[in-house]
Formats: structure tokens, sequence, C-alpha cells
């Protein structure tokens, strides 16, 4: 079956640290992979996307991502985080025959001031 | 505000009464998503629409849940008989294309006692 996994469950940083989300799926054929954010009450919202061509993509408030294909990963990162980053980060993964979004079970990142 | 919006946000039942959720996707966008997530698990697929034609439903739906989506514009999730194990977050979804990104709603928060 479709899967995404995302290793980290749970992150505490301090301000200005440097953040790597995992994300690996199991798929076959193409994919296109997403970051979505939930900060605390609000919907979830798109950081960055990949469909193809270069595999490091930028997104919004400073968020990067590299798309690995032959590890199945698209890890999250950002060079120095931010108080206000703190919220819940899935990734998702659509394709392989199917037209549904799957995501992982989320990372909920702590930024502390 | 153009985004996704849901109906209501909030919505508390006793055990064993039915309710019906609104969704309105963002105009022209054919694609429409219903998901269900609940506390440190990400957005769990329930179906699917292309227009006006549910393309896939969830195998873990069970027979009480029913969703529609006439004229291939707003769609209405309904659970009958509910259950304290459907209290979760519904979310709905709209994209305008295949592989595109998702756009989600605020979510409607179902308890049920």
């Amino acid at each position: 079956a479709q899967s995404v996994s995302q290793h980290n469950h749970h992150v505490i940083l301090s301000e200005a640290a440097s953040l790597e989300l995992g994300c690996n799926y199991s798929y076959g054929g193409t994919v296109n992979l997403f970051w979505y954010v939930q900060y605390p009450g609000q919907h979830l919202q798109l950081l960055l996307k990949y469909f193809s061509g270069d595999p490091l993509v930028k997104g919004i408030k400073g968020f990067e991502a590299e798309f690995i294909k032959s590890k199945f990963s698209f890890n999250l990162r950002k060079p120095s985080v931010q108080w206000s980053d703190t919220a819940e980060y899935f990734c998702a993964v659509i394709g392989g025959g199917t037209y549904k979004y799957i995501f992982g079970t989320g990372t909920r990142l702590k930024v502390l001031a | 505000d153009t985004g996704v919006s849901q109906d209501p946000r909030h919505k508390i039942t006793k055990r064993g009464q039915n309710v019906t959720f609104r969704c309105d996707p963002i105009s022209e966008h054919n694609r429409l998503y219903w998901y269900r997530q609940t506390l440190g698990q990400g957005p769990e697929f329930l179906t699917y629409f292309q227009n006006e034609a549910q393309l896939e439903k969830s195998r873990l739906l069970s027979d009480r849940f029913s969703a529609e989506r006439p004229k291939g514009s707003f769609s209405t999730l309904e659970i009958q008989r509910t259950e304290q194990g459907d209290s979760a977050m519904y979310l709905c979804a709209s994209s305008p294309g295949t592989g595109a990104e998702a756009f989600f709603g605020q979510g409607t928060r179902l308890t049920v006692v």
C-alpha cells in the first residue's frame, strides 16, 4: 500500500537552529510531493511542492526541500528557524496511479525564543 | 475570501444523531476531497470527487458516511447514527487538476457526546 513516513514526531529547537524534517514515501512511478504547514488554529497551507525538474525546491518563509528519487525521500530544511515557525508540518504525496493525497503523520515543531 | 469554505466550524452532537457538513471549494476547481484528521495524525483520505462524480471512497469509510457533490460545485458529507469514534476534524480540500496542490478549508470539528 502507498504510504508516507515522517520520522520525527516532535522536534524542539532554539531560535536560529537549523531544521531538517524527514519524509519518505513508498510509491511506484511518478509522484508529486508537498510539504504543508498548520499553524495553531489555522488551516493547512502549502509550504512548497515538487513536480519535476530541479530536485531542490524552495518554498515560502525560507523553507526548502530536496527530492532524492533513489531514496524515496523529500526532506524539509530551513537554515535558521524562528519562533514563528512553531507549527505542525505534514509531508504529502500524490501519484503512482492514484488521485488522492497521502499524508504523513506530521511533525510538531516547537521553537523556543 | 476566495478559499475553501466549510460550514459549520464546530458541531457537537449526541451519539446516534445524523450530521451534515458543507464544503464550498474554490470556484472552478474540479476536484474536491474530504479528509478526516484526529489528534496526532495526518489527514486521512475519505473520498474524492471530480466534478459531480465520486471517483474514490476509502475502504475505511463505513456505510454510515455518504458524500455528494451535486452539479459539481459544493459538497456535503453526511454521517448517520454518529458514534463517539467519529469525533474528529473533517477537512475539505479542492484542487484545479491532476497532481496540483490541494487547498484546504478550516475544517469542521465534530464532537460526539
